[in-house]
């Protein structure tokens, strides 16, 4: 499985942007990077993911590099709730009917008042 | 929209006594898995079905985990006997699948005790 190398911590001022950084040197030319969030005693919530391009939604942008071996996922304006762990994933198919996600230990984001 | 709904949300059990847990996927999401996340860590699958089948339990310990997925909508997830070394949170997941788009919806998971 390709594997994905985040910091264990990171701290953001609120209303400020946040920057969370991952390596994926190993990634494939067909694997997906997702991100997902995982707030104390929730499931993980899906944010956002890409292939080649950067992708924008409502909650976060993705910005991929061009070789692909690393991505940045950016909280625009990061707020109190935005504190959780961030996990970048990549996808990785399996056989033919389907795709398996491995989640590695995230980066803590906290978000301070 | 009503998300992945799993229960019960808490279980507290003895060792060596058997527990279930119970997932409701997003209606029409043909794909469901089940994770195992242990405290500090991040989630590890156990299994995945496609509809009714089983198509990727290579994760679950076979000795005392099973799962079904009768009907190719709820599915349970069985332990027994448990043991300490259970105690974790399981998540449910479901996606719609390879055709419909891979992306993985969680519910709030079960978090279980054994003392």
């Amino acid at each position: 499985d390709a594997k994905t190398t985040q910091p264990p911590s990171m701290d953001c001022a609120e209303g400020r942007a946040a920057n969370l950084p991952c390596n994926h040197s190993t990634i494939s030319g067909n694997e997906y990077v997702y991100w997902y969030r995982q707030i104390h005693s929730q499931g993980p919530q899906y944010i956002i993911h890409g292939l080649k391009n950067n992708e924008t939604n409502e909650m976060a942008s993705l910005i991929i590099t061009e070789d692909r071996k690393s991505s940045t996922l950016i909280l625009p304006h990061a707020t109190l709730r935005d504190t959780a762990v961030y996990y970048c994933i990549v996808r990785v198919a399996v056989g033919t009917s389907g795709s398996r996600l491995t989640f590695g230990e995230g980066t803590q984001l906290t978000v301070n008042p | 929209e009503a998300g992945v709904v799993q229960s019960p949300r808490y279980k507290i059990i003895e060792k060596k006594q058997p527990v279930a847990f119970w997932c409701n996927p997003i209606s029409g999401h043909n794909t469901l898995y089940w994770y195992l996340q242990n405290l500090g860590q991040g989630p590890e699958l156990l299994i995945r079905y496609e509809n009714e089948e089983a198509v990727d339990d290579s994760q679950l310990p076979k000795d005392r985990f099973s799962a079904e997925r009768l009907k190719g909508v709820d599915s349970t997830l069985k332990i027994q006997p448990a043991e300490l070394g259970d105690s974790a949170v399981y998540l449910c997941a479901s996606s719609l699948g390879l055709a419909g788009g891979e992306t993985q919806y969680f519910g709030p998971g079960t978090r279980l005790l054994v003392l």
